[in-house]
């Protein structure tokens, strides 16, 4: 079975900081991760997608993989009060993702 | 522009009704799934299909069935609505489309129906 753990927060981070999002799971056979935000009420959206160890950069966001320690994280740089929502990790070794919690941000101005 | 479209974004409905739930994807995705989300669960796998007329049962199938007649639509049907399959339900597609070692299987969700049985 495998396991995706995030803290369920909430993150709480200034405007224009830096959020740092965790994830760590258990499954050592996966190999797609991704990061999907969620605003309240709405549907998952897919933000972010890495496949090998390193730093994956896509504008304000960047995720990071290592393997080796079993952990995925989401850097938002710059961070706007329209970043606050939930972001959701996940991660697929086949064609069924398991997904994470998500955890909880707020960006206050 | 990919896109997931759920019949109903909210839908009410009384105990012992049968409830029809549909996806429509428009992107040639071979799986789709149908999840159940609610607070301070998660989303919660309910059914996926890997292709026309396949479906396998996910975490939580009791109370729901489904069907995939076209490529591009999956149904949810819960047989007889009770209070406890009130919930967010969550349609998805994605394609396990690979180039080498990767897999991608990036999932598209619908904006999700929002279902309430009394």
């Amino acid at each position: 079975q495998k396991e995706v753990e995030q803290n369920s927060g909430p993150l709480s981070v200034p405007e224009g900081a830096i959020a740092s999002l965790n994830c760590t799971y258990s499954d050592r056979v996966s190999q797609s991760f991704f990061w999907y935000r969620q605003y309240s009420g709405k549907s998952p959206e897919l933000i972010m997608s890495i496949y090998s160890n390193g730093d994956k950069e896509d504008g304000r966001f960047t995720a990071q993989l290592n393997k080796a320690s079993q952990y995925v994280s989401l850097l938002i740089r710059d961070s706007q009060p329209s970043d606050s929502a939930t972001y959701l990790c996940a991660l697929s070794g086949s064609y069924i993702p398991t997904f994470g919690r998500g955890t909880s941000l707020i960006v206050h101005p | 522009d990919v896109k997931v479209t759920q019949s109903s974004r909210y839908l009410v409905k009384r105990t012992g009704e049968k409830v029809f739930l549909e996806c429509v994807q428009d992107m040639d995705h071979e799986n789709m799934f149908w999840y159940r989300q609610d607070p301070g669960l998660g989303l919660r796998l309910i059914y996926f299909s890997y292709d026309v007329k396949m479906k396998e049962k996910g975490d939580i199938p009791e109370g729901y069935s489904v069907s995939r007649e076209k490529k591009e639509r999956f149904s949810l049907i819960l047989e007889s609505a009770s209070t406890n399959q009130t919930s967010m339900y969550l349609c998805a597609s994605s394609s396990p489309g690979t180039s080498g070692r990767r897999s991608y299987n990036e999932q598209f969700f619908g904006p999700g129906t929002r279902l309430t049985v009394l």
